[in-house]
């Protein structure tokens, strides 16, 4: 089945280590995102890739870092200069452009949780 | 950079009672998507509905767009237990097609 993977499902960080969070996707789609959601809020884009080896800032990028070495993957790390990562981060794909629009399909998400 | 927000933030009905939620958003769209998340699980697509069109239906979805107003709203039909979630809509920020999500309308189905 076509789908996307995040791992680990749920992390726990001291503060002060840089953590890093897998996304991997099987749908040969070209654009990948990051997302962060806080309880109760909606979601807010850190990072997101349309192509090998590009990636642009999104509203929230401070203190994140982000590689797309493989058209399949897009890990991003929590950087310690993030001041509060406690969070659920959702990666996501999408065939940009695809239909006139840009539909995304999700991972089940990473819970990071700073002790 | 907020810019489709949902209302009601939350919803609590009976099964089998419709569920209304309405999006509102700022700026100029050519389309807009509702997506669902059960608690705790990545966000499922479930409807997209483009600026030329006023009413688009998907089983027991509805969903409307009027860009004059600026606004769109899901209607769930016939609810069960199994549609308590969050619903989100989420439009294209600016004039690209990233996707920016409101805080979402977190709907309770009781049995």
């Amino acid at each position: 089945d076509g789908g996307i993977t995040q791992s680990p499902k749920y992390l726990f960080r001291k503060e002060g280590q840089n953590v890093t969070l897998s996304c991997e996707q099987n749908l040969n789609h070209d654009a990948m995102y990051w997302y962060r959601q806080d309880p109760g809020q909606g979601l807010r884009l850190i990072y997101y890739s349309q192509i090998v080896n590009d990636f642009q800032k999104g509203d929230i990028a401070e203190g994140y870092s982000v590689s797309r070495e493989k058209k399949e993957s897009f890990p991003l790390t929590v950087t310690s200069a993030q001041k509060n990562p406690t969070a659920f981060y959702l990666c996501a794909s999408s065939t940009w452009g695809a239909s006139g629009a840009n539909v995304l399909t999700f991972g089940a998400g990473s819970r990071l949780t700073v002790l | 950079s907020q810019q489709g927000e949902e209302d009601p933030q939350a919803l609590s009905i009976q099964e089998g009672e419709n569920a209304t939620m309405n999006c509102s958003y700022k700026t100029s769209i050519n389309n807009l998507q509702w997506y669902r998340q059960n608690s705790g699980r990545g966000l499922v697509h479930l409807i997209l509905i483009r600026s030329n069109e006023r009413e688009k239906h998907s089983g027991r979805l509805r969903v409307t767009l009027d860009t004059s107003k600026k606004s769109s709203s899901l209607l769930i039909t016939a609810s069960r237990a199994a549609d308590t979630a969050s619903y989100f809509c989420a439009t294209p920020q600016g004039g690209s097609e990233k996707l920016v999500f409101g805080k979402g309308t977190k709907l309770t189905v009781n049995p």
